[in-house]
């Protein structure tokens, strides 16, 4: 069975420095992955997904994710990080059949200070 | 950009109350989902539907739950007789299709207290 290891709940950073948000995870096949984030009383949004193509996967607002075969990951990385980006993210993979059944890590909060 | 609607946002009832948990899916999707995600615990899957049908369900999607597509518009979840462990925060998405090409759309989510 697919399943996805977020290393940290908590990640903080200050306005302006890098973000690294860290996923393994476990599949028996060519995974998809996907990251989304929740800011506070709003759905989950997709960030950005991996269906393999090409293995640095580009999303919306500055965010990226590669992935890596050999290290069984697919870190989330941002160059320089905004007050806005503070949420959780999720790191998500799709299970084993054909309908979508997503399969969601425990997230990482993002906090953002000044 | 089209979104994906969840009424109401919270909802408060008593154990053992029946509980119909409402959706509007983007108008052109054709698969429906409603995911879960009790309060500190991870976001679960309970349900996929497509053509009218159930297509998948987890093992917390008992005979309890139910889902309905009453209308064209409206995706809904029923809970017959809600218990204390069902409050979380209920997620309905749609897509278009059923690949994962076509990625999941979510809604704000509706938040069950079960008291």
């Amino acid at each position: 069975a697919q399943s996805v290891t977020q290393l940290d709940s908590h990640v903080s950073v200050s306005e302006g420095t890098p973000v690294l948000l860290r996923c393994n995870y476990s599949s028996s096949y060519s995974p998809s992955l996907f990251w989304y984030v929740q800011h506070p009383n709003k759905g989950l949004q997709l960030l950005l997904k991996y269906t393999s193509a090409a293995t640095l996967v580009k999303g919306i607002n500055g965010f990226e994710a590669e992935f890596k075969k050999s290290e069984t990951s697919f870190h989330l990385t941002k160059p320089s990080a905004h007050m806005s980006d503070a949420a959780e993210y999720f790191c998500v993979v799709i299970g084993n059949t054909g309908f979508q059944k997503l399969v969601f890590g425990t997230g990482t909060r993002l906090l953002v200070s000044p | 950009e089209p979104e994906v609607t969840q009424t109401p946002s919270h909802q408060v009832t008593q154990m053992g109350q029946e509980v119909i948990l409402r959706c509007v899916p983007i108008s052109n999707h054709l698969y429906f989902y409603w995911y879960r995600q009790i309060l500190g615990q991870k976001v679960e899957f309970l349900v996929s539907f497509y053509n009218n049908e159930i297509s998948e369900k987890s093992e917390i999607f008992d005979d309890q739950f139910s889902v309905e597509r009453p209308d064209g518009s409206n995706f809904t979840l029923k809970i017959r007789s809600t218990k204390l462990e069902d409050s979380a925060m209920y997620f309905c998405a749609s897509s278009e299709e059923a690949g994962s090409n076509s990625p999941l759309h979510f809604g704000n989510g509706t938040r069950l207290t079960v008291t």
